[in-house]
């Protein structure tokens, strides 16, 4: 597609509850990138995807945190048992290259996660 | 861990006034990259910075890279209501992934 799609834009959810969210990377970036934004915050790194290598998890903040990635395309972050400190907005971006980090990130809008 | 640090937390302006924001680190970055992210969306791409000391404008935007490559500025000249938004700076590690600063939230007024 023409740029990142995250889905859904929104999402409510009591805590307990496991949610799922979706990102539709830019076609042909091999490079793929979960973020996490708190309210009027900067961005916290959350793992990464590049190509077929094995992701660096290492920003996951827990272990209810998990994501995959299909090949080059879609990736899903899960969040299990959810908690209020998970209410923030989750970005998602793509890159191309190897080094996608040097080109660059377009970031999707993101979705708004609240946690009641 | 590697931490940028961005300075001011928050700027509030009228039209026509210059700002200067500050990037800073302990760590030695690759490269340096600056987004601006409006409400709701993203965050965009406004520049790369590769090499120490290297300075690069975009129109009223000028962005320069410390010559140690630990810190960078972003000033902006005569700012404008549209440059009213969340200014990132991100530092590329020795990983192939972007470290993001605490942001400066610019508002600009009429």
């Amino acid at each position: 597609g023409a740029g990142v799609s995250q889905s859904p834009s929104n999402k409510v959810t009591e805590k307990g509850k496991d949610v799922e969210l979706r990102c539709d990377p830019i076609s042909g970036h091999t490079a793929l990138y979960w973020y996490r934004q708190r309210l009027g915050q900067g961005l916290e790194f959350l793992i990464y995807f590049q190509g077929n290598s094995a992701p660096d998890k290492s920003g996951l903040p827990s272990d209810r945190f998990s994501a995959e990635r299909t090949g080059e395309s879609v990736s899903t972050l899960t969040i299990q048992r959810t908690q209020q400190e998970d209410s923030a907005v989750y970005l998602c971006a793509s890159s191309r290259g190897r080094w996608g980090a040097s080109y660059g990130y377009t970031f999707g809008s993101g979705t708004r996660l609240t946690v009641v | 861990t590697q931490l940028l640090e961005q300075s001011p937390q928050f700027l509030s302006i009228q039209e026509g006034e210059n700002l200067t924001v500050y990037c800073n680190s302990s760590s030695v970055f690759s490269s340096l990259q600056w987004y601006r992210q409006e409400p709701g969306e993203g965050p965009v791409l406004l520049v790369t910075v590769v090499t120490g000391g290297e300075v690069k404008k975009l129109k009223r935007l000028t962005f320069q890279f410390g010559d140690a490559r630990k810190d960078s500025s972003l000033h902006i000249t005569a700012a404008q209501p549209g440059d009213t938004g969340l200014y990132l700076c991100a530092g590329k590690d020795n990983t192939d992934k972007l470290i993001f600063g605490t942001g400066t939230r610019l508002q600009v007024f009429p």
